[in-house]
């Protein structure tokens, strides 16, 4: 069965960095778009990131352009997030979730798998 | 940025119909994808491509989307549907959340 399973998360200060891990199994990881969800506590779903199949193109939400980077190692069945320059707004369960795709028409289908998230606090 | 409206709170009599709404510019033009997120729980897709159900999902979840609105729609809503829900949109190569819905059953 699919699992993805989030590690990384722990409190850091403002400022540090973190690098979250996210181990898939159970699917051909390198068939699919991969991406990370964030929920700052009591709030909602805030996207973050999604990395194509093959690593070729990334895409970030504004409020972490230029912090963040996405990645993915295929090999490793991991995809991965680092976390530069934290601030406390960063403070959230951090979620990877998998792409699903139509076999028949490619299209999305939605974010069919998620991780049980990892908390990530960013605190002095 | 592109932007999805969803009411806060929705209440509903169980075995009544629920209806959930989801608004953004052109929103019919998209797909529209739906989650059910549980307290303490990872979020599940119940509805993807606007009106299709994963397998798994009851058959009282159904989905439709034109115009600027996409709406959740649960059919003799039980108990167990009570918790909050948020609507999802591709814009461009980004993706959006609506702010979520919390049902209330009672």
């Amino acid at each position: 069965q699919v699992q993805l399973v989030e590690s990384g998360g722990g409190v850091v200060q403002p400022g540090r960095s973190l690098r979250l891990s996210c181990a898939a199994s159970g699917f051909t990881f390198s068939s699919y778009g991969m991406h990370w969800v964030r929920q700052a506590p009591g709030k909602g779903l805030e996207w973050v990131a999604v990395i194509w199949f093959d690593g070729s193109n990334k895409y970030y939400a504004d409020s972490v352009k230029g912090r963040f980077t996405i990645s993915r190692d295929n090999s490793k069945n991991t995809l991965y997030l680092q976390m530069n320059s934290l601030r406390t707004e960063d403070t959230a369960v951090y979620y990877c979730a998998k792409e699903g795709n139509d076999v028949l028409t490619g299209l999305n289908t939605g974010f069919d798998y998620w991780g049980q998230g990892t908390l990530v606090t960013v605190s002095s | 940025s592109y932007e999805l409206t969803q009411p806060p709170s929705v209440s509903v009599s169980p075995g009544q119909t629920a209806s959930i709404t989801c608004s953004g510019d052109k929103l019919g033009d998209k797909y529209t994808y739906w989650y059910q997120q549980k307290p303490g729980q990872s979020p599940v897709l119940v509805i993807y491509q606007d009106t299709n159900r994963p397998s798994g999902i009851p058959e009282r979840f159904s989905g439709s989307n034109s115009g600027n609105t996409a709406t959740l729609t649960i059919s003799g809503t039980q108990a167990m549907d009570e918790t909050d829900y948020y609507c999802q949109a591709w814009d461009s190569s980004s993706v959006v959340f609506g702010g979520g819905t919390k049902l209330t059953v009672l």
